[in-house]
């Protein structure tokens, strides 16, 4: 059982480059949300999905991108990569009609120059 | 919006001290309370978790009373362990059935043997 998986791991991109961060999970969850965490400020959500083709922004959503195709996977795109994004990235699931557990993935630390 | 406020750190203590991290709320409604940890290059976790006013969350050790007059949510353990030493998370999710976590930004705990 591999829970959630995130790849890359670590990335170095130039202002301007574009990239896809990967989550996948294999624990059928409906919930799917991305959050970035910077020192000082915690984590912060980006963009999350309650079910596939549904998708809705968080609190900091702007120069993401995301997908949901499948319940599995759930993609967050970078189109033009600028040195605010530098950060560590989490990927996080959960079952949809409970309030309750997040299950993380071990993070992808994004630097960009 | 809603938020957590968490105690700044870094905490240090030494091994079999008593801990306590301070956590205070501000929310719309009646959150579910969280504590999540984070051990060193690993994803968040979560400690444990009160779903109404004056429930009491525990786990390997560590406690949290959900206070409602307080707007409170401290986490305590009575002895700590070098083990210990991680960044601890205090997160409020509201009641309308999905996971949108508002985390605080995070205390981190140092025990020394």
């Amino acid at each position: 059982n591999a829970g959630v998986t995130q790849t890359p791991k670590f990335q170095v991109l130039k202002t301007g480059q574009s990239m896809t961060l990967q989550c996948a999970q294999d624990m059928n969850h409906e919930y799917m949300s991305w959050y970035r965490q910077d020192p000082g400020m915690g984590l912060r959500l980006i963009h999350y999905s309650v079910g596939a083709g549904i998708t809705d922004q968080g609190e900091v959503p702007n120069g993401y991108n995301v997908s949901r195709s499948t319940t599995e996977d759930f993609p967050l795109r970078l189109l033009s990569a600028a040195p605010s994004q530098t950060s560590v990235y989490f990927c996080a699931s959960g079952r949809g009609q409970s309030t309750g557990e997040l299950f993380f993935g071990e993070g992808s630390r994004l630097t960009v120059l | 919006g809603d938020s957590v406020t968490q105690m700044e750190g870094p905490v240090t203590l030494s091994e079999e001290a008593f801990l306590t991290i301070n956590c205070t709320y501000t929310a719309t409604g009646y959150p579910s309370l969280f504590w999540y940890v984070q051990y060193p290059g690993e994803g968040l976790q979560l400690l444990l978790k009160a779903t109404k006013a004056d429930d009491k969350g525990s786990n390997k050790g560590f406690e949290a009373t959900y206070r409602k007059e307080t707007t409170s949510f401290h986490l305590e353990k009575g002895s700590v362990q070098v083990s210990d030493s991680a960044v601890y998370f205090c997160a409020l999710s509201d009641r309308k059935g999905f996971q949108k976590l508002v985390f605080g930004t995070g205390t981190r705990l140092l025990v020394s043997p």
